[in-house]
């Protein structure tokens, strides 16, 4: 079993639908919990970024974490055909060594 | 991308020859980190980097060297590239657990 699962898509939804990304991990040292978002040809960017469970909101983009079920999501609200990228999940534990292990990536096609 | 160059962007290079590709920080950041991205495999980490001269492998790391003799230099060299390394390399830079930040990213073709 891989240490983080996500699937790769292509999802493709219509502009203005709530999109729900979602990944899930087998290692229950993990605490920190990311997402980065690729343009095509870029480099990943952080996106959002979490500490322990919970929800964490920024503008149109909502992270939740459910580490008893070692289950992460990004939730886009209204959502923009500039949203359209690849995003990955990523998460870390603690400790000295902060080396983060990453999801493949699910590619999202927001259609105008 | 704001305090992490890496050059070359682009390159095409033949079997068999030694290739360096450099990245380049401005931030002080002391961990420093080269991936691969190839499609179905995501992100595969190549070597790290935790302060100046102090490197240590990751997954894919056969093929490959680093060497980091500045804290705002990190090299990663093929010694002999082979078609499998073909691939585009990114280069991430970190300080402490604030999540990484990465470079624009070096297509490498080897033909």
């Amino acid at each position: 079993q891989k240490e983080v699962e996500q699937d790769p898509g292509p999802l493709s939804v219509p502009e203005g639908a709530i999109v729900s990304l979602n990944c899930t991990y087998s290692n229950s040292a993990f605490q920190y919990f990311m997402w980065y978002r690729q343009y095509s040809r870029k480099g990943p960017e952080l996106l959002m970024y979490t500490y322990s469970s919970g929800n964490k909101e920024d503008g149109r983009f909502t992270a939740q974490v459910d580490k008893s079920s070692k289950y992460i999501s990004l939730f886009i609200r209204d959502s923009q055909p500039s949203d359209s990228a690849t995003y990955l999940c990523a998460m870390s534990a603690l400790g000295r060594d902060d080396k983060i292990i990453f999801g493949k990536g699910t590619r999202l096609h927001i259609l105008p | 991308d704001a305090g992490i160059t890496q050059s070359p962007r682009h390159k095409v290079t033949e079997t068999g020859t030694p290739v360096t590709l450099r990245c380049h920080q401005t931030e002080n950041h002391r961990y420093m980190y080269w991936y691969r991205q190839d499609p179905g495999h995501g992100l595969r980490l190549i070597h790290y980097s935790y302060g100046v001269k102090d490197t240590d492998k990751g997954e894919v790391s056969d093929g490959y060297s680093v060497s980091r003799s500045k804290t705002e230099d990190f090299l990663l060299t093929l010694e002999s590239a082979t078609s499998s390394q073909t691939s585009v390399y990114f280069c991430a830079i970190s300080e402490g657990q604030d999540g990484y930040t990465f470079g624009s990213g070096t297509r490498l073709t080897v033909v």
